[in-house]
């Protein structure tokens, strides 16, 4: 089975600062995607960013990019100039690009505070 | 407006009771999911549907039930067999299409309290 992992339960930056959060996964196959997902306390999750795993380059969404090392199994985001709506849990997540595996398999949440 | 609906936004449940959670969707997706969401943790996926009349269990199916009788609806029911439903549910759906899943997209969730 997959699993994710998000070792950092809580990160802080400062407005207008970078800040990179960690997901690493375990997996055994070979093709898959993975999402970085936004739960502001309004409790909606957002689609954030999305990675193919054939993909080498890695994606980017505006302020937002990924650092992918399928080797490694790591996934960690990077937001660029901070803004104060960045703040809110963020969810790392795996899919599986096999037919039948439209599951998605979520880490526990790195909550991410934006000071001013 | 195309988007995932889930009413309502607040439910409270006596024990015992059976309650069903509304989870709606207009953006012709194939595929529908529940999720729960306790506090500080991560979502876990209850049951989905990739097809209207079929389903399969999730991780933590225990104490629900569904039914997909139409492609744009997805209700879930919480059964008094289910021991701590307190929790935040979520819907999402999702593209199917040739067996190929895409992006899933959520609703903005339910809180049920069992009183």
């Amino acid at each position: 089975a997959q699993t994710v992992t998000q070792s950092q339960p809580e990160m802080s930056v400062q407005e207008a600062e970078t800040v990179t959060l960690s997901c690493t996964y375990d997996t055994s196959e070979s093709d898959y995607y993975l999402f970085w997902y936004k739960q502001p306390p309004s409790r909606q999750m957002i689609l954030v960013i999305r990675q193919e795993a054939y993909k080498q380059q890695n994606a980017t969404e505006n302020r937002f990019s990924v650092n992918f090392q399928k080797a490694a199994k790591s996934f960690s985001l990077k937001i660029s100039d901070s803004q104060l709506g960045d703040a809110a849990m963020y969810f790392c997540a795996y899919r599986s690009a096999r037919a039948s595996g439209s599951r998605l398999t979520f880490g526990e949440g790195t909550q991410l505070t934006v000071n001013p | 407006d195309g988007g995932i609906t889930q009413s309502p936004k607040y439910l409270f449940r006596k024990e015992g009771q059976n309650v069903t959670l509304s989870c709606e969707q207009n953006l012709n997706h194939d595929a529908m999911y529940w999720y729960r969401q306790d506090p500080g943790q991560g979502l876990r996926l209850i049951y989905y549907s990739q097809i209207v009349n079929d389903f399969q269990k999730g991780d933590i199916a225990e104490g629900y039930s569904v039914s997909r009788e139409k492609k744009e609806s997805f209700p879930l029911t919480v059964t008094s067999a289910q021991k701590n439903p307190t929790a935040f549910y979520l819907c999402a759906s999702s593209i199917d299409r040739r067996g190929v899943t895409d992006t899933q997209y959520f609703g903005p969730g339910t809180r049920l309290t069992v009183l």
